[in-house]
């Protein structure tokens, strides 16, 4: 399984962009960058995923480095209601089961 | 329906109790899983289902035991729990296992 890199933290004031990181240099070809995100106490989210492309739909844009390296999420108006856990996840190939790594807590702030 | 129901929502039970979860959706997906989450801590994965068949279990002690009667309910059957099995523990469903899951709100268990 692809092993990822997330800052633990980040703070992002209201009707910002906020912008989450997440290295995943050793994902293999055929696995997707998936994104979620866990708001406290509830399930966790889908948010977003890709391959290769830049994604991008109502919640969120997904910039994917050319090499494939690593992977930026993109809330483009943060609000309160984004407060989160966010977990960036390959999956894929040949074992298809979502492993949550620690993710980056998103504070946002007033 | 686009959603993955969990009954019941809390769940307090004795180490000699027997209990189920159950975890319900009807979007027609065909992979559904099982996670436990401690506290401050990620999701980690149970087991996963497969068009109705167990296809992979995280060397997830016995009494833990999973079913999945037909492609829209799936059961965790407890039994003999120890305190530190305490946790929300989480169902998600699938297309299948090469896309994006929904997860359920979870149930969360406490045992005493």
């Amino acid at each position: 399984d692809a092993k990822t890199t997330q800052p633990p933290s980040m703070d992002c004031a209201e009707g910002r962009a906020a912008n989450l990181p997440c290295n995943h240099s050793t994902i293999s070809g055929n696995e997707y960058v998936y994104w979620y995100r866990q708001i406290h106490s509830q399930g966790p989210q889908y948010i977003i995923h890709g391959l290769k492309n830049n994604e991008t739909n109502e919640m969120a844009s997904l910039i994917i480095t050319e090499d494939r390296k690593s992977s930026t999420l993109i809330l483009p108006h943060a609000t309160l209601r984004d407060t989160a856990v966010y977990y960036c996840i390959p999956n894929g190939g040949a074992t298809n089961k979502l492993i949550f790594g620690t993710g980056t807590l998103l504070a946002v702030q007033p | 329906d686009t959603e993955v129901t969990q009954t019941p929502k809390h769940l307090v039970m004795g180490m000699t109790n027997k209990k189920s979860l159950k975890c319900e959706q009807h979007m027609g997906h065909r992979a559904m899983y099982w996670y436990k989450q401690k506290a401050k801590k990620p999701p980690e994965l149970m087991f996963v289902y497969s068009y109705e068949k167990l296809s992979i279990n995280e060397s997830v002690p016995s009494r833990f035991s999973p079913e999945c009667p037909n492609s829209s309910l799936l059961n965790l059957h407890l039994h003999a729990l120890q305190p530190e099995d305490s946790a929300l523990y989480l169902c998600a469903s699938s297309l299948d296992t090469r896309y994006g899951y929904t997860f359920g709100s979870g149930t969360r268990l406490t045992v005493v």
